[in-house]
């Protein structure tokens, strides 16, 4: 069974819409992660949390903001949605978020903009 | 900001072969070092991770040894089979009071049998 579940897994929107991307966490850790991967920058690192605070942003829209409503859940929350913010969107987890703690990636969330 | 690079593109091999695909990397700090490996439709696993210099990570017969002085961290396997075929990513942990790991372009591995 996946330890990370993101949902859903395809999401078509509409440019200027709002979409929400889910993610849960099975595996008891602590920290979370947002990865963007498309053909121009292959795994962009996003955003990163530890038990439940920001820790880290390399977005520089505020049209991305992620959401943390439990320990488990980060969900990411993308506004005004233009076609360049298609993309794979993974969501990840660490233990801590220790420097040296290998991160362990869902299956991610393949959105379109049209 | 910290970075990677390593080979770019598509690495063709046959059965067999010998693999190395390279990997630099320029951080601030001293970053724990990991390959991951992806297949398509799923997220990028773990493979290994080394810590410090000289230190040698190695799982299902890939390995790489942690560089300082060169700053690399090249990924090796003796004998590639068909079913290595995947893309593979050098990455370097948070390092230098940034929570940011950091990951490589990426490079497509693709075995002929």
């Amino acid at each position: 069974d996946p330890k990370i579940i993101q949902k859903p897994k395809y999401l078509v929107a509409v440019t200027g819409s709002e979409k929400i991307l889910i993610c849960e966490q099975y595996l008891g850790h602590n920290a979370m992660y947002w990865y963007r991967q498309s053909a121009k920058k292959p795994l962009e690192f996003m955003f990163s949390y530890s038990y439940q605070k920001l820790m880290d942003n390399q977005t520089a829209s505020s049209r991305f903001q992620p959401q943390s409503s439990k320990k488990n859940h980060l969900d990411l929350q993308i506004t005004a949605l233009k076609p360049d913010d298609s993309a794979t969107y993974f969501c990840a987890s660490s233990q801590g978020g220790a420097p040296n703690e290998r991160l362990f990636f869902g299956h991610g969330t393949k959105l379109s903009v049209l | 900001g910290d970075s990677v690079t390593q080979t770019e593109g598509q690495v063709a091999l046959s059965e067999e072969d010998f693999l190395t695909i390279h990997c630099n990397y320029s951080a601030s700090g001293y970053p724990a070092l990991f390959w991951y490996v992806q297949y398509p439709g799923e997220g990028p696993q773990f493979l290994f991770r080394a810590s410090r210099d000289k230190e040698k990570g190695s799982s299902r017969g890939f390995e790489a040894t942690y560089d300082k002085g060169t700053t690399s961290f090249h990924l090796r396997k003796a004998s590639v089979q068909e079913s290595d075929s995947a893309v593979y990513y050098c990455a370097l942990g948070a390092s230098g009071g940034n929570y940011k790991p950091t990951f490589g372009k990426g490079t497509s591995l693709v075995v002929h049998p």
